[in-house]
C-alpha cells in the first residue's frame, strides 16, 4: 500500500463548477498538508499548505485536512479554464528541510470553457 | 530571473551513455533537492543536500550520484543509463530556516530524459 494514495483521474468539468480533489494517506505521523499545481511541462508550484487538521481558505481555494479519517481535500470554486492542471497533495511528518515530502501521484484536470 | 534553473531541458541518449544535469538556484536557499516523475506522473525524491552536506539519500541505485560544489549547485550524474531511467528529472530547493512555518519547495521546470 502507497503512504498517499490520489485518484489519477482524468476529471473534466465546465467551467464555474465546484471541483473536489481528495487524498488519503496512511502514516499517522505526517503532520504537514500541501497541495501542488503542476501544468503541463512544467514544475509542480505551491498552491496551499495546512498544518495539522482544519480547514484553510485562499481566494477560491479551500483545502481540508481531517486527520482522524487520514483524508485530506483540495476544493476549487468557480472553476477557471487555467485551473487545468495536474493537482498532487502532498505531505510530510516534520517542518525541517530534512523531512521527506511524500507526493500523491496526481489528479489530472481539465476545465472546459 | 529564473529561481531554478536546470540543463538541459531535454536529454536523449542511448542506453549505457552517462550523463549529467546541472541545478542552479538563485533563492539563497540552504536545501536543494533532486526528483524523479515517472510517466504516470509520480513524484519521488532521491537526494537532498543541505549546505552541500547529503541528508537524504533515498534508494536509488549508485549508478545516480549528486554532487553539491556549492549551496546554490546541485548536479546529478548518471552512469550506464538504462531504459528504466527514461523520466522527468526535478531539481527543488527550500530555505532550511525563515520566518515561514513551512520550508516551501521551489521546483525547476524539468529535464526530460529519454534513453534509448
Amino acid at each position: 500500500q502507497k503512504e498517499v494514495e490520489q485518484d489519477p483521474g482524468p476529471l473534466s468539468v465546465p467551467e464555474g463548477a465546484i471541483v473536489s480533489l481528495n487524498c488519503t494517506y496512511s502514516n499517522s505521523a505526517f503532520q504537514y498538508f500541501m497541495w501542488y499545481r503542476q501544468y503541463s511541462r512544467k514544475g509542480p508550484e505551491l498552491l496551499m499548505y495546512t498544518y495539522s487538521s482544519g480547514n484553510k481558505e485562499d481566494g477560491r481555494f479551500t483545502a481540508q485536512v481531517d486527520k482522524s479519517s487520514k483524508y485530506i481535500s483540495l476544493f476549487i470554486r468557480d472553476s477557471q479554464p487555467s485551473d487545468s492542471a495536474t493537482y498532487l497533495c502532498a505531505m510530510s511528518g516534520r517542518r525541517s528541510s530534512a523531512s521527506k515530502i511524500i507526493f500523491g501521484s496526481g489528479t489530472r484536470l481539465s476545465i472546459r470553457p | 530571473d529564473t529561481a531554478v534553473s536546470q540543463t538541459p531541458k531535454y536529454l536523449v541518449t542511448q542506453m549505457g551513455n552517462d550523463k549529467s544535469i546541472k541545478c542552479e538556484q538563485n533563492l539563497g536557499h540552504d536545501t536543494m533537492y533532486w526528483y524523479k516523475q515517472d510517466s504516470k506522473k509520480f513524484l519521488k525524491i532521491m537526494f537532498s543536500y543541505n549546505n552541500k552536506e547529503l541528508i537524504i539519500n533515498e534508494t536509488v541505485p549508485n549508478r545516480f550520484s549528486p554532487k553539491s560544489p556549492d549551496k546554490a549547485h546541485l548536479n546529478l550524474h548518471i552512469n550506464s543509463l538504462e531504459l528504466g531511467d527514461s523520466a522527468v528529472y526535478f531539481c527543488a530547493s527550500s530555505p532550511s530556516s525563515g520566518p515561514s512555518s513551512y520550508n516551501e519547495q521551489f521546483f525547476g521546470p524539468g529535464t526530460r530524459l529519454t534513453v534509448l
